[in-house]
């Protein structure tokens, strides 16, 4: 069955600390694997896009990776800012290009305070 | 800079009325998207749309679900006879040729009384 699991499931955080967040998926034939960040009540954003060969990523202070042997990720969230505080999702694309149907994980709560 | 803009924001609908929910995608991508989210749950696709035909769809986009692109600019989701399990967040999303970035909109909270 094609999966999207996270961990932890909500993670609160003091301001200017780091954190890491968990990715397992499922998903075949995998095409790519995103992270998005989704604040409340609004659309997700794309942070970050990983095809197959790509095993990390960077945005600002987000860096992702990517372990296709073992289809595991992680986001890292480096100095966090109070307007980290979101849902994170892991979402892989099954099959191919912009065709490609997207599986959702569940997302992680992240709380930053100060 | 440009972006996937959802109208309304908010609907409310008796169950079994129908519901058209629009989207105004970026102008210059190909690809669009519908997703739902009901309450506290996951972000699950429902159809994806290219060059005027439905390129995939879920087993939630049943025969009471259609899209259309009825002129060069709107891309809208019609649910024929609304039951109060369709309450969800609505998201539109469209994406180019050229990337794999899917751009969401704000969404439409619809709520089925």
């Amino acid at each position: 069955k094609n999966q999207v699991e996270q961990s932890p499931q909500s993670l609160i955080i003091l301001e200017g600390k780091n954190c890491t967040l968990q990715c397992n998926y499922t998903v075949s034939p995998f095409s790519n694997l995103r992270w998005y960040k989704q604040d409340t009540g609004r659309g997700p954003v794309s942070l970050t896009i990983m095809t197959f060969s790509e095993n990390t990523k960077s945005n600002g202070r987000y860096t992702a990776t990517l372990d296709a042997d073992t289809k595991q990720s992680s986001l890292h969230i480096t100095a966090s800012q109070l307007s980290d505080s979101a849902s994170y999702i892991c979402v892989v694309s099954r099959g191919s290009g912009n065709t490609g149907k997207l599986i959702f994980g569940q997302g992680t709560t992240l709380q930053v305070k100060p | 800079e440009p972006e996937v803009t959802q109208t309304p924001s908010h609907q409310v609908t008796q169950m079994g009325q129908e519901v058209i929910l629009r989207c105004v995608p970026i102008s210059n991508h190909l690809y669009f998207y519908w997703y739902r989210q009901i309450l506290g749950q996951k972000v699950e696709f429902l159809v994806s749309f290219y060059n005027n035909e439905i390129s995939e769809k879920s087993e939630i986009f049943d025969d009471q679900f259609s899209v259309e692109r009825p002129d060069g600019s709107n891309f809208t989701l019609k649910i024929r006879s609304t039951k109060l399990e369709d309450s969800a967040m609505y998201f539109c999303a469209s994406s180019d040729s050229e990337t794999y970035e899917q751009y969401f909109g704000p969404g439409t909270r619809l709520t089925v009384t």
